[in-house]
């Protein structure tokens, strides 16, 4: 079975300093793993997404995340915020199958402070 | 610009009064999927349809519905809205069913019952 995990339903940072949001995964198959962002009253946005090439990927807004696979986890980074970043960010999980359902973590809003 | 619209944005019913909720997409989309999202919780797969074969997910209610009458169009059908049907309605689109394939949201519907 698929499941993520996101620590912290909330973190807040200053602007300029780095963003850190955790996910961490499980899955029985090698997976595929998705950010995505949701501002209020949006829709979810992608930011950026894992499927098995490099381990590193780079998204949308400057944010990056690395696909860490004896930690199981798919943290999502960004060097400096700015508060345009405040928002909710959601990560999600699928993997190899003739369907692609994605399992959403709970969530993390980021507040950014000026 | 290619999107995934839906229409409308707010949408006010009473309970027990039958709602339909719609999507467009200009992408072109095999797949498109409809999501529950209840306030600070992750995105609930309700169903997807994949041209017109039709997908329920097990613990979906049976009052909700759904129709696909061509590839760009989509409905939500909710029979008799209860209060805990409250909530926002994401419609998303995928190029197919592959797991690396990535889900484009709409802005999403937020239903207020009555």
């Amino acid at each position: 079975a698929q499941s993520v995990t996101q620590l912290g339903s909330h973190v807040s940072v200053s602007e300029g300093a780095l963003v850190l949001l955790r996910c961490n995964y499980s899955s029985s198959v090698p997976p595929y793993l998705f950010w995505y962002v949701q501002y209020p009253n949006q829709g979810l946005q992608l930011l950026l997404k894992y499927t098995s090439a490099a381990t590193l990927v780079k998204g949308i807004n400057g944010f990056e995340a690395e696909f860490k696979k004896s930690e199981t986890s798919f943290h999502l980074t960004k060097p400096s915020a700015h508060m345009s970043d405040a928002a909710e960010y959601f990560c999600a999980v699928t993997r190899g199958s003739n369907f692609n359902k994605f399992y959403f973590g709970s969530g993390t809003k980021l507040n950014v402070k000026p | 610009d290619a999107m995934v619209i839906q229409n409308p944005r707010y949408q006010v019913t009473q309970f027990g009064k039958p709602v339909t909720l719609s999507c467009s997409q200009t992408l072109n989309h095999n797949v498109m999927y409809w999501y529950q999202q209840k306030s600070s919780q992750a995105p609930k797969l309700l169903f997807h349809y994949y041209d017109k074969d039709f997908n329920n997910e097990a613990d979906t209610p049976d009052n909700f519905q759904s129709r696909r009458p061509n590839t760009s169009f989509c409905f939500l059908d909710i029979r008799s809205p209860g209060l805990g049907d409250a909530a926002m309605y994401l419609c998303a689109t995928s190029n197919h069913r592959g797991s690396t394939d990535t889900q484009y949201f709409g802005p999403g519907t937020r239903l207020t019952v009555l």
